[in-house]
């Protein structure tokens, strides 16, 4: 079956640095995102993967390497508006979306 | 991007009843899709409206339970039928946006705000 691993939840402080990790195991491979979702509200795009390597998009940045099934997403300079919860979604061969649990991230002052 | 309204943003129904969420989108679009978020869970893909053919469903969801309409490109409603305590759920409603993915060259999904139901 295909499956996404990401850790239930994450606490880190305030003006910190927080690495958010996402194993995968899909049939194929055309694509990897990583959406925010706040509380209560809907999830926004934040990254995608899709060569293996960095991705940087201000203070966040995201990180994929396809022979190993992993990603993960790296939050610099945290702010509290930062807290909520990070979902990572895979595109298998067929174009469908898997998607992980997501991690709550909290932050703390 | 594209912007989506989506209603009601919650309800608490009653055991057996129905319920029709409805979604609508500021651009015209060929698919939207119908989402399910149990609390601590991962979204799933209730199924894929067309406008002028029937939805596709996802494995475990049917068509009974969750029909839908698409009645023109704009937009769509999804009925949660005969409820039970376990359809309670966030249910939201998405669509592909070329528009905000296409630096990345990715078909990035925008989604509405959802619909929060609670079953008695």
């Amino acid at each position: 079956g295909q499956n996404i691993d990401q850790p239930t939840e994450m606490t880190a402080t305030e003006g910190a640095i927080v690495q958010i990790n996402c194993t995968y195991q899909t049939s194929g491979f055309n694509g990897l995102f990583w959406y925010q979702q706040h509380a209560g509200e809907a999830p926004t795009f934040l990254s995608y993967n899709v060569l293996d390597g960095l991705e940087e998009k201000g203070r966040f940045s995201s990180f994929l390497s396809r022979s190993k099934g992993y990603s993960y997403l790296l939050l610099k300079e945290l702010q509290m508006k930062d807290s909520a919860s990070y979902l990572c979604a895979v595109r298998d061969r067929n174009y469908q979306l898997i998607w992980g649990a997501g991690t709550k991230l909290i932050i703390k002052p | 991007s594209a912007v989506i309204s989506q209603k009601p943003s919650r309800d608490i129904c009653q055991r057996g009843t129905s319920l029709t969420i409805q979604c609508q989108v500021d651009s015209q679009v060929t698919m939207m899709f119908w989402y399910r978020q149990q609390p601590g869970q991962s979204l799933t893909l209730i199924a894929t409206a067309n406008q002028g053919s029937e939805a596709t469903y996802e494995s475990g969801f049917v068509i009974d339970k969750f029909p839908i309409s698409r009645p023109n490109l704009t937009f769509s409603t999804l009925t949660v039928s005969n409820m039970s305590p376990e359809d309670s759920s966030i249910y939201l409603c998405s669509v592909e946006d070329g528009e905000s993915g296409s630096s990345s060259g990715a078909n990035v999904l925008t989604f509405g705000a959802g619909s929060r139901l609670t079953v008695l």
